[in-house]
């Protein structure tokens, strides 16, 4: 099973939708994470979570909001869905000491591609 | 100006050929710098740390310039296995994980 799962893995949506999107991690981190990848663009961090308590805005968080249900869940909500907001969401997770792979490396989960139409 | 640039490529190599390709990076006190894998709309995945005296994995070869504020990465023998987006990744401090992210360059191996 995957360490990283997001439901849904796709959906199709119609401006002023509220929308969430659902993240589950088995791996134990502490840490959370939500991007948003466009074509030509970068990962985006929109929002991200050290632990349940501790939430921060990403780099572009306005039209988003989020949600650390528990330390294993971390949902992304898009209260009023608009047509910009089409992309391909990934969740991922990091622990909070380095691993032998690489400081802080993030695992990613496979992504959902949203469209809003 | 974009904190983390690639070219988008795509770069074609055939199959056993090397490629190399760089990133550069704009804040001059980024701290720990890799590289990421990511095949066609599939999630990331990490590839390799970069090290400061640069570092292997196989056929894989990572390369810092602090100095000139930019990273690379050579890949020998390549295999069309190789074929994916890679991304160049920066992150500004050293005890947490808030990722800058380049847009990839795209690698196309050849039979």
């Amino acid at each position: 099973d995957a360490d990283v799962t997001q439901t849904p893995r796709n959906r199709i949506t119609k401006t002023g939708k509220r929308i969430m999107l659902e993240c589950s991690q088995t791996k134990g981190h502490d840490r959370m994470y939500w991007y948003r990848q466009d074509p030509g663009l970068g990962l985006r961090l929109i929002y991200y979570s050290f632990d349940v308590k501790d939430i921060n805005k990403g780099e572009i968080s306005d039209g988003y909001s989020v949600s650390r249900q528990a330390q294993a869940k971390f949902s992304l909500s898009l209260e009023s869905a608009i047509p910009n907001q089409t992309a391909l969401y990934f969740c991922a997770t990091s622990d909070r000491f380095s691993s032998a792979g690489g400081l802080y490396e993030q695992f990613f989960g496979p992504g959902t591609r949203l469209t809003v139409l | 100006r974009k904190e983390v640039e690639q070219d988008p490529g795509p770069f074609n190599v055939p199959e056993g050929a090397t490629v190399a390709f760089n990133c550069t990076y704009s804040n001059s006190a980024s701290q720990s710098f890799f590289w990421y894998r990511q095949d066609c709309r599939k999630e990331p995945k990490l590839l390799m740390s970069v090290y400061s005296s640069g570092n292997e994995d196989g056929r894989f070869t990572a390369q810092l310039n602090r100095a000139s504020q930019y990273i690379s990465l050579l890949i020998r023998d390549s295999k069309l296995s190789d074929s994916a987006t890679y991304l160049c990744v920066v992150n500004k401090f050293v005890s947490w994980g808030k990722l800058q992210f380049g847009a990839g360059t795209q690698v196309v191996v050849t039979p």
